[in-house]
C-alpha cells in the first residue's frame, strides 16, 4: 500500500535559524495536505497542494510540491518560538483517504 | 460556529474494559475520520465514516473495534476488552464532503490509558 515518510524526524534549531521537513510518497499523489501539531494538541490543517510543481508561501512559510508529485517540503524562514510543534504532511493518492506521515518535531531554542 | 467535539478528553479503563469515544462533527459536516496516535509517533487512519454508513474501514484491527455514525448523534468509536496496547491519542476529524481535496478539521482528541 501506499507509503509516506517524513525527514528528518527531529530538529532542533536555533531560534532565527531556518527548518526544513521533507515528505516523501512511495506512489504518485493526487494532491498533499500539511498539518501542524503543537505539543498535546490536535493537528491543524496548513495548505493543500495539487498541481505538479507548485508553491505556495504563508508569511514565513513555503510549501512545494515535486514536479513528479511523490514528494513535498516544508520550509520556515526564521523560526521562531511559536513555529514549535510536529509538522505532518498528509498524502493522497487516487483512494480515497489520506495516509499521513510520521511527522517532523521541530523545537526552537530561543 | 462550534468546532469538533470529543468527549471524554480522558479516559482510563482497566484491560478487559470497554471504552466508548465520541466524536461530534462541525455543524454541517456529513463525513467523519477517526485516526489513533500512539505516542511520539503519527497519525493511522483508523475508519472513514458517513452518516448511517462505513466507507472505509481499512486501518481498523479486525477484532475489538468498531464504529459507527447514526443519523442523529454523534459517532462512536468502541473498544471492547481493551488491552493496553490500545493506550493511545484517538482524533476525529470532519469535513463537509469526502476528503477529494478538502481539509479535515480535527477535534481535540481522547486519551485514552489502559491500567
Amino acid at each position: 500500500g501506499q507509503q509516506v515518510m517524513q525527514i528528518p524526524q527531529y530538529q532542533h534549531v536555533q531560534e532565527g535559524e531556518d527548518f526544513t521537513t521533507y515528505c516523501n510518497s512511495s506512489t504518485t499523489l493526487s494532491n498533499i495536505q500539511w498539518y501542524k501539531q503543537r505539543p498535546g494538541g490536535h493537528p491543524v490543517f496548513l495548505i493543500q497542494l495539487v498541481k505538479s510543481g507548485e508553491v505556495k508561501k504563508q508569511k514565513r512559510l513555503t510549501f512545494q510540491f515535486g514536479e513528479a508529485k511523490k514528494n513535498s517540503s516544508l520550509h520556515i524562514t526564521a523560526t521562531q518560538t511559536t513555529d514549535v510543534g510536529t509538522y505532518f504532511c498528509a498524502g493522497r493518492d487516487y483512494g480515497q483517504n489520506f495516509v499521513f506521515g510520521p511527522g517532523t518535531r521541530l523545537s526552537v531554542l530561543p | 460556529n462550534a468546532g469538533v467535539m470529543q468527549n471524554p478528553r480522558h479516559l482510563v479503563r482497566r484491560r478487559g474494559q470497554e471504552a466508548r469515544l465520541r466524536c461530534s462533527p462541525m455543524k454541517g459536516h456529513s463525513h467523519v475520520y477517526w485516526y489513533r496516535q500512539l505516542p511520539e509517533e503519527g497519525l493511522k487512519f483508523m475508519v472513514y465514516l458517513q452518516k448511517e454508513n462505513i466507507i472505509d474501514e481499512s486501518g481498523m484491527p479486525k477484532e475489538r473495534f468498531s464504529a459507527e455514525f447514526p443519523k442523529e448523534g454523534p459517532s462512536i468509536l468502541r473498544i471492547q476488552q481493551v488491552v493496553r496496547g490500545d493506550s493511545a491519542a484517538y482524533f476525529c476529524a470532519s469535513s463537509p464532503i469526502g476528503t477529494s481535496g478538502i481539509e479535515q478539521y480535527f477535534g481535540p482528541g481522547t486519551r485514552l490509558t489502559v491500567t
